[in-house]
């Protein structure tokens, strides 16, 4: 059973400050995910990484920056958050061998608050 | 990049009656459309999805169908139990059989069964 994990579940932070979510997953999956998810937005995609220390852009990076430094765990950094960043923050992981394989497993969410 | 328009925003059914979600995407090069569903204060989970060299697939109550020309997919889901009660996300994305597909999901649909 794949079991996605978020360090906070709820998290208030103030404006400019540095911000970090964790996420770990415990089935040895190659590619993992950040995603945003906001009312009447659905989920957006932030960053995903295929491999360890390897990063690639999603739709909306503008002000998150990843690190993936083992292959278990995907951090989500706010170098200086801004009152714009307050949402549903979900990690996903997925398997990477070839078609039938595509599912991504989500986390539980943190739920970030700026002020 | 993909767009993905999703509709209806919300749909009000009787239990036991039919309903259809419908989305679009925009690039002709995806090729893996999932759907996913959210419960009240719960993660994402998939629950059924197609790719583009198949036009149809079922799961018991559920089938989603696809037309490429049209760039065009659809939800079904048949005699409609009080647990469908959800929102409802579509996505795109491009598997290329390797590496992460990072998915570019739709606004989502929030479907309500009546009693």
């Amino acid at each position: 059973d794949v079991k996605v994990t978020q360090s906070s579940r709820y998290l208030v932070k103030r404006t400019g400050e540095k911000v970090f979510l964790e996420c770990v997953q415990d089935m040895d999956h190659e590619n993992m995910f950040w995603y945003r998810q906001d009312p009447g937005l659905g989920l957006r995609l932030i960053y995903f990484s295929y491999d360890v220390k390897m990063k690639e852009k999603g739709d909306i990076p503008e002000g998150y920056s990843v690190s993936r430094e083992k292959k278990e765990r995907f951090s989500l950094i706010l170098e200086s958050a801004s009152t714009n960043q307050t949402s549903m923050y979900l990690c996903a992981s997925s398997l990477s061998i070839g078609p039938g394989y595509n599912e991504q497993f989500f986390g539980p969410g943190t739920r970030l608050t700026v002020l | 990049g993909e767009n993905v328009e999703q509709h209806p925003s919300t749909l009000s059914v009787q239990e036991g009656d039919s309903a259809v979600i419908k989305c679009t995407y925009s690039d002709s090069a995806s090729n893996y459309f999932p759907w996913y569903k959210q419960e009240l204060g719960k993660r994402p989970q998939l629950i059924i999805d197609i790719r583009s060299n198949v036009g149809e697939k079922k799961d018991q109550r559920i089938a989603v169908t696809l037309n490429k020309t049209a760039k065009h997919f659809s939800l079904h889901i048949t005699e409609t139990q009080p647990e469908d009660s959800a929102v409802y996300f579509c996505a795109a994305s491009i598997h290329s059989g390797g590496g992460a597909d990072g998915l570019t999901f739709g606004k989502g649909t929030h479907l309500i069964i009546q009693p």
